[in-house]
């Protein structure tokens, strides 16, 4: 299993760009998510998903669109890029429900490093 | 709202010593704890889970402690190594949250380096 995969690695983009970051997992989980992680700061959910065809806003989802038309694939869209979406984006997932202790437990990608100027 | 603390932000200390990085949350209704290890321009890597039912996990040279009625959760990292030096972060899983019913609110990190 290549786990939990995202696309691109990095990306500048000028203010007023707009962009999609891809996520795809081949874990058949149901529950995906997108954070950010500013400088220094800790991770904040942007929007997330449990299950095909359904999303809902996190803490911080504001500039930020996502859809889930199928369970591998879970894009963040960025319509118009602003200086304050400068981050490292992360996506997860994880199972409905595990045997054992590793219930609920969250796998994370690599990350997107995006520069907006 | 959930808020995550953890102390130190950072630290430095020789290769051998066994250390203890410590995690706070302010609202005990959780339904899990987990330990991040963060590699600079990597991605997080889960080193432990507890369950809010449980009081520690062990992996290897790493324990875990939750105290859900005080906030509180230690990773204990023993016989440290230079390749366990990397940013490790605290993260709850809420029962109730504003911001999104089923995601993870962090700390900020415990920056951690282990000098050879």
């Amino acid at each position: 299993n290549a786990g939990v995969t995202q696309t691109p690695k990095f990306r500048i983009l000028k203010i007023g760009q707009s962009m999609t970051l891809q996520c795809t997992q081949d874990m058949n989980h149901n529950y995906m998510y997108w954070y950010r992680q500013d400088p220094g700061m800790g991770l904040k959910l942007i929007y997330y998903s449990v299950g095909a065809g359904i999303t809902d806003k996190g803490e911080v989802p504001n500039g930020y669109n996502v859809s889930r038309s199928t369970t591998e694939d879970f894009p963040l869209r960025l319509e118009l890029a602003a200086p304050s979406q400068t981050s490292v984006y992360f996506c997860a997932s994880r199972p409905l429900r595990d045997r054992g202790l590793s219930s609920y437990e969250q796998y994370f990608g690599p990350g997107t490093r995006l520069t907006v100027t | 709202k959930q808020e995550v603390t953890q102390i130190p932000a950072a630290l430095s200390v020789p290769e051998g010593e066994n250390l203890v990085l410590n995690c706070s949350f302010t609202d005990s209704a959780i339904y899990n704890l987990q330990w991040f290890r963060q590699d600079p321009g990597k991605g997080l890597t889960s080193l432990l889970l507890i369950q809010s039912s449980q009081r520690e996990q062990t992996s290897g040279r790493l324990n875990a402690s939750l105290d859900k009625s005080s906030g509180r959760s230690t990773l204990y990292i023993a016989a440290s190594q230079p390749g366990d030096s990397a940013t490790y972060l605290c993260a709850v899983r809420p029962k109730y949250s504003g911001g999104g019913a089923d995601g993870l609110t962090f700390g900020k990190g415990t920056h951690l380096i282990i000098q050879p």
